[in-house]
Parts: structure tokens; sequence; C-alpha cells
């Protein structure tokens, strides 16, 4: 197994486009997240899914954020009518909780800039 | 509101001393904590994780620790290495939930 693997690592796009990204979890874990870290400041909660169900929403998520997980494998992150502030590293992870625990495994994030 | 606060942006130890990372947390609601670390152009890396029903969990040269009623954890990293230099952030998870809050970081320099 290869870890969580996400698509494309770096975009950059003008302001009011469209974006989407993807993720690949580890292929046994059934949670996916969905995290916004921009500099200076530690991973922000998004979402996240058990299997194709999505749990919870930050309540701070724009409606111009919408994320799926078809068939409960890969998930995507669509932002909509992007802005300057949208620029950030957005990172998935996923996990297979077990015994009590639930540690999170991260892709490499993908990184976009909005200009 | 920020329920999980790292208020030392940065540390800087000499190779082989100790290394101590602190975090501290507002919600009681909190009962699972992970620690991770992260290079630059990475994403976050799991180092070490412990429950509300323990006080301390050790792995190799990582050990944390959990003070409940002060709501406060620490990494204690020992002895420190060049290779441990990077951003390290806490994250706390609340009963009943799956998704973690995580600190700001702090970033370890460790000084050969």
């Amino acid at each position: 197994d290869t870890g969580v693997s996400q698509n494309p690592r770096h975009k950059i796009t003008k302001r009011g486009q469209n974006v989407t990204f993807r993720c690949d979890p580890i292929s046994e874990h059934n949670r996916l997240y969905w995290y916004r870290q921009t500099l200076g400041q530690g991973p922000e909660f998004l979402t996240y899914f058990q299997n194709e169900a999505q749990l919870e929403k930050s309540r701070l998520l724009s409606d111009r954020f919408s994320a799926e997980r078809p068939k409960g494998s890969f998930s995507t992150l669509e932002i909509q009518r992007t802005e300057q502030g949208d620029s950030a590293m957005y990172l998935c992870a996923s996990s297979w909780p077990a015994l009590g625990a639930n540690v999170l495994t991260f892709g490499a994030g993908s990184r976009l800039t909005v200009l | 509101d920020q329920q999980v606060k790292q208020n030392s942006p940065s540390l800087s130890v000499q190779e082989g001393r100790i290394s101590i990372l602190n975090c501290d947390y507002t919600n009681s609601m909190f009962d699972y904590f992970l620690w991770y670390k992260k290079y630059p152009a990475e994403g976050p890396t799991f180092l070490i994780s412990i429950s509300s029903i323990k006080d301390k969990n050790e792995d190799g040269r990582f050990t944390v620790f959990l003070n409940k009623s002060a709501k406060h954890l620490s990494l204690h990293i020992v002895p420190s290495q060049p290779g441990d230099s990077a951003v390290y952030f806490c994250a706390a998870s609340p009963s009943g939930t799956y998704k973690y809050i995580f600190g700001t970081g702090t970033r370890l320099k460790v000084l050969a």
C-alpha cells in the first residue's frame, strides 16, 4: 500500500474558477478526512466520511465547498468560485479505528494558490 | 475559539538533550490525543497517542504525558536528534466524535 495519495499536488487558479482535489485513502480505511492548513496554523478540520456517508462538516465551511466519497473509496473536494482566501494546503487523511484508537494517516497535501 | 493551544511557536534544543513540547486544551470532553511531526512540503506524520484513561505513553525516544486536571499534555523527546527538527502538532478528539482539532504547532530545531 502506498499510503494516502492526493492529486494534484499543486494547483494555481484564477479567482472565480472552480477546482477539484482528489484523495485516495489507504484501501482498508473506512474513515476519510479533509483538513485545510494555512501558513503558521495547524490543520483545520473541514469534513469527514465514514464509508460513503459524510458524518460531519465544519460550520465554518462555506457552501462553495463540497466533498464527496462515492462508493466509500476515493474522495473529491470541490471549491467553487475560488477566492484568494481559499489559498491553502488541503490535506486528506484516512483511518481505521481499532481498539479505541483512531490514528489519522495524512497524505502529502494539495497546495492551492488563488491569484 | 482555539480549543487546542501550543503557546510556544518555536523551540531550540542541543542535540542529545531533552525536547519538551507543550499543549493545552480547553474542552474537558477531549478523550484522545495525538502528536504529529511535519516536515516542509509533506503531510503530518503520526508520532504517538494517548487516551484520557492514561497519564503516560512511551514509544522509544518519545513519551507523552497527560495531566487531565490541568488540561495539559507534553511530548518529551530524549535524546533529541537533528532529524527531529520539524513542526510538531498536538491534536485532540472530542468524546463521541472521530474528528481531531489541531493546535497551531511548535517548530523544533535541534542543533548539532
